[in-house]
């Protein structure tokens, strides 16, 4: 069974708009969540991360929420840059990172210029 | 969907031996599989790109004699971690790339213990 989910796999956003990719996950014991990007052919590259501590993590235009009691995670990217176009994976772990991390299968994000 | 999985899930060792993971696509065909270590609390790390029938391709930093990528078949990539020390304990993971889609999927990860 899927402990962490992105239930969208795909989502188009017109350039300077907000994008909004979801996460969902039901492992309670989860405490440390991070965002991925990943382009073709290339690995992931890390992008953000919020500790279960939080519930809010903001980088530039980049913002993760946490919502513990729904057990859910969203990634906003504002505003959304052609640049941005690419597959975003959730990924999440136990004590504070301190097991592998378990991932989402992914979201393509299109930004649309 | 496609899965990818590691082998073995945990091993320990003792400083000096060599220790090889295996990473296998199990329903589809990856000419490409990535491997990553994970630091305690950080990211990971992108380690290594395997190719099938060429040489990895190596990140900035990482030894490549040290960590012997492996990319036999299309279904198979092992990461060897050659006279392993303490400081080499680690999570590593790997992940396989679906072929033109860039559908990137994650294997479990394989704990390694050096003591």
């Amino acid at each position: 069974d899927q402990q962490v989910k992105q239930n969208s796999p795909s989502l188009s956003v017109q350039e300077g708009r907000i994008s909004i990719l979801n996460c969902d996950y039901t492992n309670s014991m989860f405490d440390y969540f991070l965002w991925y990007k990943k382009y073709p052919a290339e690995g992931p590259t890390f992008l953000i991360s919020i500790s279960s501590i939080k519930d809010k993590n903001e980088d530039g235009r980049f913002t993760v929420f946490l919502n513990k009691s729904a057990k859910h995670l969203s990634l906003h990217i504002v505003p959304s840059q052609p640049g941005d176009s690419a597959v975003y994976f959730c990924a999440a772990s136990e004590n504070s990172g301190n097991t592998p991390l378990v991932f989402g299968k992914g979201t393509r994000l299109s930004v649309i210029a | 969907g496609a899965v990818v999985s590691q082998h073995p899930s945990r091993v320990i060792c003792k400083s000096g031996t060599s220790v090889k993971i295996e990473c296998r696509s199990l329903d589809f065909q990856a000419t490409t599989m990535f491997w990553y270590r994970q630091f305690p609390k950080q990211s990971l790390m992108l380690m290594a790109t395997s190719n099938e029938g060429s040489k990895a391709t190596y990140e900035q930093g990482v030894e490549k004699d040290k960590f012997l990528i492996n990319h036999a078949s299309l279904t198979l990539s092992t990461l060897t971690v050659t006279s392993a020390h303490p400081e080499d304990s680690s999570f590593y993971i790997c992940s396989a790339l679906l072929g033109n889609t860039g559908e990137l999927f994650f294997g479990e990860g394989s704990r390694l213990t050096v003591l």
